[in-house]
């Protein structure tokens, strides 16, 4: 049973160009979270998404950050004219419900670095 | 919003040894969660707490929750170089979805 992937494992953009990074849930989960860790910082959330729908994306910087979890494919979390702050690791986790006291399953990230 | 304080923040200990890994939070408990993180890798959960006084083990490592204090603690008997990486503790957030976490305890064991 493949956990939670990730891809790409690491991602170096340019700044102004846009990255894509790309989350597969664990078989049988239909809930996908994204945080962020920054240097010297904490994971931080950023959205949580059910199929086809934003549940809370209130941790999602308010510009050129975008998420999706299409019917069919992986869950997509978009950053637009990426900047030398965005660099970090992303991380996907997903469960099986929502709600509180659900165990959430940690992919191994991308790495995004930002020249 | 809810804050999670670690201590300590980084450990060093030989192998063999035990050590325990503290956790404090701003605000009530709802569900408490620790996790593993070895280097430039993912998060492995660990175990998840759910009720005051509620104490879990696997293997060699044993967490406790301590509702009214506000606080978790893991401890780890007879360290081992295996169990070296970043401890996080994570928690139910006031929406229920997010995951509020600290910033980490780094544990390096040496032989």
């Amino acid at each position: 049973n493949a956990g939670v992937m990730q891809n790409p494992r690491h991602l170096v953009r340019r700044r102004g160009q846009e990255a894509r990074l790309r989350c597969s849930p664990m078989k049988g989960h239909s809930h996908v979270y994204w945080y962020r860790q920054l240097p010297e910082e904490g994971l931080k959330f950023m959205v949580y998404l059910q199929k086809e729908n934003i549940i809370d994306e209130s941790g999602m910087p308010k510009e050129r950050f975008s998420a999706e979890f299409p019917k069919e494919g992986p869950s997509i979390l978009r950053i637009q004219q990426v900047v030398r702050g965005d660099s970090a690791a992303y991380f996907c986790a997903s469960s099986r419900t929502g709600g509180g006291k659900n165990i959430q399953y940690f992919g191994a990230g991308t790495r995004l670095s930002v020249l | 919003s809810q804050e999670l304080e670690q201590s300590p923040q980084s450990l060093i200990v030989q192998e063999g040894k035990n050590l325990t890994i503290n956790c404090t939070s701003s605000k009530t408990l709802y569900g408490l969660y620790w996790y593993k993180q070895k280097y430039g890798e993912g998060l492995i959960f660990l175990m998840m707490l759910q009720k005051g006084g509620e104490e879990k083990s696997h293997e060699k490592i044993t967490a406790k929750l301590d509702e009214k204090k506000q606080q978790s603690s893991l401890h780890i008997t007879a360290s081992q170089p295996s169990h070296a990486g970043i401890y996080l503790c994570g928690a139910d957030s006031n929406s229920g979805y997010a995951l509020n976490f600290g910033k980490g305890t780094s544990l390096l064991v040496t032989p």
